[in-house]
């Protein structure tokens, strides 16, 4: 099955900039999709397709996806952004077609 | 406003069934796909299967193919998972999660049932 592949942890400063990676095989061909889970919280959807926002969620995060890599930005990144981050694709597999990424914890100093 | 409300934590015994609702509110029920994805303590997210508007179709994946079962009620605006011969690597919380209109992502998503598994 297809597997995507995140950093476990990232830290940033206070206004500074965030950028959360997720591997795959061949991933720009897929659309990929990113959620944010706060401690204790249900996951919630901030980029869908690539680089679309839901409403509601703050112009800072954005997101971009080429080659083997995707991307969620967070720009000017705020305590209340501390939270795990997971990305997701559906793929053709039958079997397990929609696939989460492992993780990544940020933590803001 | 779309909303996705489960049933409370369960405490089960290795071997049995257990069975969490998902009330929906906010949209036309019968218009969404549904999804359900579990969360072990301390790890990812883990997808279990999907059902379809009408309840007449589901895609499990293969992990769980011959434990889960998933349901719906149109009537109530709710949809069910059971899973069956649960064993503690089974403790995790559950999530609903619906199927966004694209339909390969998940745009809102339940609160979340924490189901323990425990002799």
């Amino acid at each position: 099955s297809y597997v995507l592949t995140q950093p476990p942890s990232l830290s940033v400063a206070p206004g500074k900039t965030a950028r959360i990676s997720c591997g795959g095989n061949n991933i720009g061909s897929k659309s990929v999709h990113w959620y944010q889970q706060k401690s204790g919280q249900a996951p919630i959807l901030v980029i869908y397709y690539d680089s679309d926002r839901p409403s509601g969620i703050p112009e800072r995060f954005s997101g971009s996806n080429s080659g083997s890599t995707a991307t969620l930005t967070i720009s000017r990144v705020e305590a209340g952004d501390e939270a795990d981050y997971y990305c997701q694709v559906w793929d053709t597999d039958n079997d397990h077609p929609y696939v989460f990424g492992t993780g990544t914890k940020v933590t803001v100093l | 406003q779309v909303q996705l409300v489960q049933s409370g934590a369960e405490v089960k015994k290795p071997g049995a069934s257990v069975k969490v609702s998902c009330k929906a509110s906010g949209y036309t029920f019968t218009s969404y796909y549904m999804h359900w994805v579990r969360q072990a303590p301390g790890q990812g997210l883990e997808w279990m299967g999907i059902i379809n508007p009408s309840g007449t179709s589901t895609t499990y994946a293969q992990k769980f193919q011959d434990r889960v079962t998933m349901t719906r009620d149109t009537s109530t605006s709710t949809v069910y998972m059971e899973l069956s011969s649960l064993r503690s690597e089974d403790t995790a919380v559950y999530y609903c999660a619906r199927a966004a209109a694209g339909p390969h992502y998940f745009d809102c998503w339940g609160q979340g049932t924490l189901v323990t598994v425990s002799s």
